[in-house]
């Protein structure tokens, strides 16, 4: 069965704290690993597209990698305001646009 | 451009009654998704649309909920009748095929 599992579910760090997010799967076969932020009463927001073991993308303070296994969202000196749910979820091969959701990790940062 | 656009954004009814989430995707999108979020089983698919045509429907729970696409710029995702048990959080997000999905801001439906 496709799995996707995020570790830690909540985490609490001091601003300027940097730390990683891991996001590990167990699927058939994988098309692309996609990163989402959300917000309390919001809809989640689109971070980065992953596609290949190896692979990196940036954006701002974050850092999102990629293994055969599981992808890590590093999070470089953090502020108040990168405290949010982080998503990671996975898009199979074949299996059109679907995408299978891990539960999220609960980030607090604190000044 | 507007984002997906989710209306209402709020909903409370009473067990029994029929229920319908309104969803305007964003304009060029040819993939539609509606999604269900609660504490216990975080973020579900339940049916998504290609070209107007529903592709997978396997996480709709059961025959109470009922979706639909008449064309590209509206969905609809019906409950009826509705329980206690559907009270969540539905999202809509729409893509160009195979690329990010756009979440709307959600409907916090609750039935009592």
């Amino acid at each position: 069965e496709d799995q996707v599992t995020q570790s830690p579910e909540a985490l609490r760090l001091q601003e300027g704290e940097s730390s990683s997010l891991n996001c590990s799967y167990t699927v058939s076969g994988l098309r692309g690993l996609f990163w989402y932020r959300q917000d309390p009463g919001k809809g989640p927001e689109f971070l980065f597209t992953l596609y290949s073991a190896g692979e990196e993308k940036e954006k701002e303070r974050l850092k999102a990698t990629l293994t055969k296994k599981e992808s890590f969202l590093h999070i470089t000196a953090p502020k108040p305001e990168d405290s949010a749910t982080y998503l990671c979820a996975v898009q199979l091969r074949g299996g059109y646009n679907k995408l299978i959701f891990g539960a999220g990790t609960r980030l607090a940062v604190h000044p | 451009d507007a984002g997906v656009i989710q209306s209402p954004r709020h909903e409370v009814t009473e067990m029994g009654q029929e229920v319908t989430l309104r969803c305007k995707p964003i304009s060029g999108h040819n993939s539609l998704f509606w999604y269900r979020q609660t504490m216990m089983r975080g973020l579900e698919l339940l049916i998504y649309f290609n070209n107007n045509v529903p592709i997978d429907d396997s996480g709709m729970p059961e025959d109470r909920f009922s979706a639909k696409m008449p064309n590209a710029s509206f969905s609809t995702l019906k409950i009826q009748p509705s329980e206690p048990r559907d009270s969540a959080v539905y999202f809509c997000a729409s893509s160009i095929q195979g690329d990010e999905q756009y979440f709307g801001p959600g409907t916090r439906l609750t039935v009592t």
